[in-house]
């Protein structure tokens, strides 16, 4: 079963626009991952936010953390074209246990 | 490091044949994924393994599926025989402990 389900399933905005994607999960987490995808390539590991932590950035990404609403948000900044891909978010349910995915966001930057 | 491996990148068969997806994971990994990806159902964990060991094979389809690990460096996944259905890409997988998992390109399946 899922335990990540990003919101939108799919996103389109202007180049220098700002774009937002948002996950839900279901049960308690250690972390929680996003994953970047392009077209017919594997999935490549973007950021790491704790359980603790609320906020994160790296780059022109910020991820936030809210866990009494089982949620995160993933903002990317500026975006560039190069950023249209699939996003997904991912959790391990449990301890070492392996990620579950969402089906993730599908973001097209247009120039 | 070169990252995960995965042979071939594409393969087309006819139903009833047998398929050997292969993986060769980031060196000094010790945990090994197999994934598969369809429009439907997006990602899912079929098998994944620790040490070589295979810990959580709940996510295989069917006996048609089975998945090896000899050693540390390399990892196969058969589907004996292969149905329409299993098209879909397949992707291996390998993290160290904790650590972000590191994705191969992919292995594009197409079954006529």
């Amino acid at each position: 079963s899922q335990q990540g389900e990003e919101d939108p399933q799919a996103l389109s905005i202007q180049e220098g626009e700002n774009a937002t994607m948002n996950c839900s999960y279901k049960t308690s987490i250690n972390n929680l991952q996003w994953y970047r995808q392009n077209s017919g390539r594997g999935l490549v590991h973007l950021i790491l936010i704790r359980s603790n932590e609320r906020e994160k950035h790296s780059g022109r990404l910020r991820v936030t953390l809210d866990t009494s609403k089982k949620s995160s948000s993933l903002l990317i900044t500026a975006s560039r074209a190069a950023d249209t891909a699939s996003y997904f978010c991912a959790t391990p349910p449990s301890g070492n246990t392996p990620l579950v995915f969402g089906k993730g966001t599908r973001l097209s930057v247009i120039a | 490091d070169a990252g995960v491996i995965q042979s071939p990148r594409h393969e087309v068969t006819e139903m009833g044949q047998e398929v050997t997806l292969r993986c060769k994971p980031i060196s000094g990994h010790d945990y090994l994924f197999w994934y598969r990806q369809t429009m439907m159902r997006g990602l899912e964990l079929l098998i994944y393994f620790n040490n070589n060991v295979p810990i959580d094979d709940s996510g295989m389809p069917e006996d048609r599926f089975s998945a090896k690990m000899p050693n540390a460096s390399f990892s196969t996944l058969k589907i004996q025989p292969s149905e329409p259905r299993d098209s879909a890409v397949y992707f291996c997988a390998s993290r160290l402990g904790q650590g972000a998992k590191y994705f191969g390109p992919g292995t594009r399946l197409t079954v006529t």
